[in-house]
Parts: C-alpha cells; structure tokens; sequence
C-alpha cells in the first residue's frame, strides 16, 4: 500500500514558468512533510517542509501548500529556472522524530530555457 | 565539513558473493537509516538505527542485513546478494528529535550480475 502518491511523474515547464507538485497521504498519523531535491550523481537534500498546523509555507521562490482535510499537500516553485531541473520527492512521517521518512515515487521536473 | 559518506560509491558484483556498504557520519546523530532507489519507486527504506545496538526493519528488509556498534557507523551488508537488489542505495542520519532534516550520502550504485 503506498502511503504517499505524487504527481505527475515528469514535469516540463519553461523558464520562468510555475511548476507544480502534488502529493497525497493516507496515514492522518504523519505530522511532518518534507520535500527533498534530488540532482543527478547526488543524494536527495532537503529543500522545504511543513507540519499541519499551518497552510503554506514559502522560502523563496519555493511554497509547501497543505491541505489537511484533503490530506493533500503540494510544492510551487515561481519562477521557475533551467537550475531547478532535478528530481523531487514529497516524503511524510509521524511521531516527532522516531519514525523515518515515506517517500513519494518522485517527480523529474525538466525547465526549458 | 558535515557529511554522511558512503563506500564503495560503485560496485559490480556476481551473484551470491557477500559484500558490504559502509555509511559514516561525522554530526553525532543518533538516527541513521538505508534506503534504496529505483526508478518509478522512489525511495524505500530498508532498515533505520535509532541509536547503537538498535536496529529495526524498514519497508523493504529481506535479503538485507545492519548492524550498529558505534554511533557514527551503520553498514548494509548483502549476505547473498541476487540480480532484484541491483539498485542505488542511499545512507542517511538525523539527529532523533522532531527536527526531522535527514541528511543523506552520495549514494552507492549497485549490480548484481
């Protein structure tokens, strides 16, 4: 059973488009959503998170959106640029820290010049 | 520099031979976890250590073995390894708090032959 659907799968968008990830949870234990940025030959790095108790959250051109009654949550990137071409995973888990991390299957997110 | 580091970063093996990853990280977390990655599946966790001599299964354990007798080392040791393990193995390592950054290696790109 996955527990964190994302999509889409892959993603083109042009500079300085908006580019838009989505994921959906099952478990209404999980307290923490993370996003991790993945760039190829390297290990994922966190890029931004969120705890249910707020809606959005920005850094930067970066934005988590949350929805918890949907239990849904999602990452815009303004302003897209060709440097943000990597692949992103949403990941969700609970219990404050003991728990690790259940990813999303990753997005390839490719902008164009 | 803080960091997690990862050895051999590329291996090619035949089936059946054992053989371990070793995962060090030099920031004093008390968490520290494997996951593998392949393509269309994300991340999945194999095994996660809250602290040394504590070891629990993660998502996908069969076939996998761990171990944690300092804080700083967490190896992943294929004790037969077949062609289905071929994958990308990431170590990561947090500090066990509810600050939930998990800090992961470069990777370590497996084929078993």
């Amino acid at each position: 059973q996955q527990q964190v659907k994302q999509s889409p799968q892959s993603l083109i968008v042009q500079k300085g488009g908006i580019s838009i990830i989505n994921c959906a949870y099952e478990n209404t234990a999980f307290d923490y959503f993370p996003w991790y940025q993945q760039f190829p030959g390297k290990g994922p790095a966190l890029l931004i998170a969120i705890r249910p108790d707020v809606s959005e959250k920005k850094e930067g051109r970066f934005t988590i959106s949350f929805n918890k009654s949907a239990k849904q949550f999602s990452l815009h990137i303004m302003d897209s640029q060709p440097g943000d071409s990597a692949t992103y995973f949403c990941a969700a888990s609970r219990g404050g820290g003991a728990d690790g991390l259940t990813f999303g299957k990753g997005t390839h997110l490719i902008i164009q010049p | 520099e803080a960091q997690v580091t990862q050895n051999p970063r590329y291996l090619i093996t035949v089936t059946g031979k054992k053989l371990t990853v070793t995962c060090s990280q030099n920031m004093n977390h008390e968490y520290m976890s494997w996951y593998r990655q392949d393509p269309g599946l994300g991340l999945r966790q194999i095994y996660y250590s809250m602290n040394v001599e504590v070891t629990d299964k993660g998502d996908v354990p069969e076939g996998y073995k761990v171990s944690r007798k300092e804080k700083r080392n967490f190896p992943l040791i294929l004790e037969s390894p077949s062609p289905n393990q071929t994958s990308l193995y990431f170590c990561a390592s947090k500090v066990r708090t509810a600050e939930e950054t998990q800090y992961f290696g470069p990777g370590t790109r497996l084929l078993v032959l």
